[in-house]
């Protein structure tokens, strides 16, 4: 079985500023790994993943995340946030083993970038 | 806009009623999932539908089901509902059954009174 701890429920920012949202995932197996966002009242957005190769993820507007096996993190980061990165940042796994396409999330990380 | 089309977008029912959601995948998307978000559970995969068939199962109570129809579409329905039930329902397509890439709908708002 797979778990994802996201070691932040918030994180307040100021606008230009760098921010690490961090992710911890249990896992007996290999998987994959994501970062989507939430944004009010709507639903998910994918914002990048790691499915093999290069350790370090590159995604939309301006995100990165590293997958370190050995410490079994993901951690997202930008090195400059916008008042418009406001938003709940979710980590999710999903068991290469399995084909169902299960994600099993983290609890969310709300950022809050301030003025 | 992810492509993904959930009605109605919001759902307002008591206790004790059956209520249907609905889902139309992205154009192509053969793999529906069903998702429950709430505030002491967080994002929940409930259950994956891949061309009509079930794939796999998650934390979906008895009470709940779904399926999907032959153009693709999904229904997830609830019945003898609880208040706590009221909850975020999202449904998500891909193209195949892995997980490399989901695309999720903006929702359905379920409030149980």
């Amino acid at each position: 079985a797979q778990s994802v701890t996201q070691l932040d429920s918030q994180v307040p920012v100021f606008e230009e500023a760098p921010v690490e949202l961090r992710c911890n995932y249990s896992s007996s197996v290999s998987v994959y790994l994501f970062w989507y966002v939430q944004y009010p009242n709507q639903g998910l957005q994918l914002l990048l993943k790691y499915l093999s190769g290069s350790t370090l993820v590159k995604g939309i507007n301006g995100f990165e995340a590293e997958f370190n096996k050995s410490q079994t993190s993901f951690h997202l980061r930008k090195p400059s946030v916008h008042i418009s990165d406001t938003a709940e940042y979710f980590c999710a796994v999903s068991s290469h083993a399995s084909n169902t396409g299960k994600l099993i999330f983290g609890q969310g990380t709300t950022l809050q970038v301030k003025p | 806009d992810s492509g993904v089309t959930q009605t109605p977008k919001h759902l307002i029912t008591a206790t004790g009623q059956r209520v249907t959601l609905r889902c139309s995948p992205r154009s192509g998307d053969l793999s529906v999932y069903w998702y429950q978000q709430s505030l002491d559970q967080g994002l929940q995969f409930l259950i994956h539908y891949y061309n009509g068939e079930e794939r796999a199962k998650g934390n979906i109570l008895e009470r709940f089901s779904a399926q999907q129809f032959p153009d693709l579409h999904s229904e997830l329905n609830l019945s003898s509902l609880e208040l706590g039930d009221s909850a975020l329902y999202f449904c998500a397509s891909s193209t195949t059954t892995g997980a490399y890439e989901q695309f999720f709908g903006p929702g359905t708002r379920l409030t149980v009174l």
